[in-house]
């Protein structure tokens, strides 16, 4: 039950890309297609944005995408906007019925 | 419109107990796995425990086995965290949360504070 690997932060310019990586193991990112990312503003609850490593929740934009190579999950935002500076966690099954959280990014618009 | 409304956080002593509360509306609850998830101050978030759609089944993180039991009564629609011989490294925001169709956390509540500390 090791937390997935996130980088701490990340930026980017308002209409920019940015690309926040979740790298796990086998036996959970590698293993299953059940990698979710989540949003949270500053005192706020976190929002589900993608689930199934690539779907979209509705009313979510499709600014916001994911993908996956081996361990390796990827959320990728394109057109940056002021709103999207936040805090991002990727999750991922881990088998057995349980869930391992990534360690977070902050995501800086500059 | 789901909300998900927890309740009975604040200061414990450490080796102390306290019992969360969440009250579900808005969607079937008796059909949901349901889910306990929490953030230490200024840190992620950190998966806690998961309980079936009847209650049949629970998992925990390792760090919370055999000190935290989740459960819940689908006739009031509620969720529950019980906790013992909790320890400073416990303190963090209990938020509630339903483990969906989508792998996913779809909804969330807005979280209530745990404090351990003497």
């Amino acid at each position: 039950q090791s937390a997935l690997t996130q980088p701490r932060s990340v930026s980017g310019s308002p209409g920019q890309s940015v690309a926040i990586s979740c790298t796990g193991t086998s036996s959970d990112v590698g293993g299953y297609n059940y990698v979710s990312w989540y949003q949270q503003h500053p005192g706020k609850a976190p929002k589900l944005i993608i689930y199934e490593v690539t779907k979209r929740p509705s009313g979510v934009p499709d600014r916001f995408s994911g993908s996956k190579s081996g361990n390796t999950a990827s959320l990728t935002i394109s057109g940056l906007q002021a709103e999207d500076e936040a805090d991002y966690y990727c999750c991922s099954y881990a088998g057995s019925y349980t869930l391992v959280f990534g360690g977070g990014t902050k995501l800086t618009v500059l | 419109e789901v909300q998900l409304v927890e309740s009975g956080g604040g200061l414990v002593q450490p080796g102390g107990s306290l019992r969360l509360s969440c009250a579900a509306s808005g969607f079937t609850f008796s059909k949901s796995w349901m889910t306990w998830v929490r953030q230490a101050p200024g840190k992620g978030l950190e998966w806690v425990a998961n309980i079936k759609e009847d209650g049949s089944d629970k998992y925990y993180v390792d760090s919370v086995e055999g000190r935290f039991t989740i459960s819940r009564d689908n006739a009031k629609n509620s969720l529950y965290l019980q906790m013992s011989s909790l320890r400073a490294e416990d303190t963090a925001v209990y938020y509630c949360t339903n483990w969906g169709n989508t792998w996913g956390f779809d909804y969330w509540g807005q979280g209530t504070l745990v404090t351990v500390s003497s």
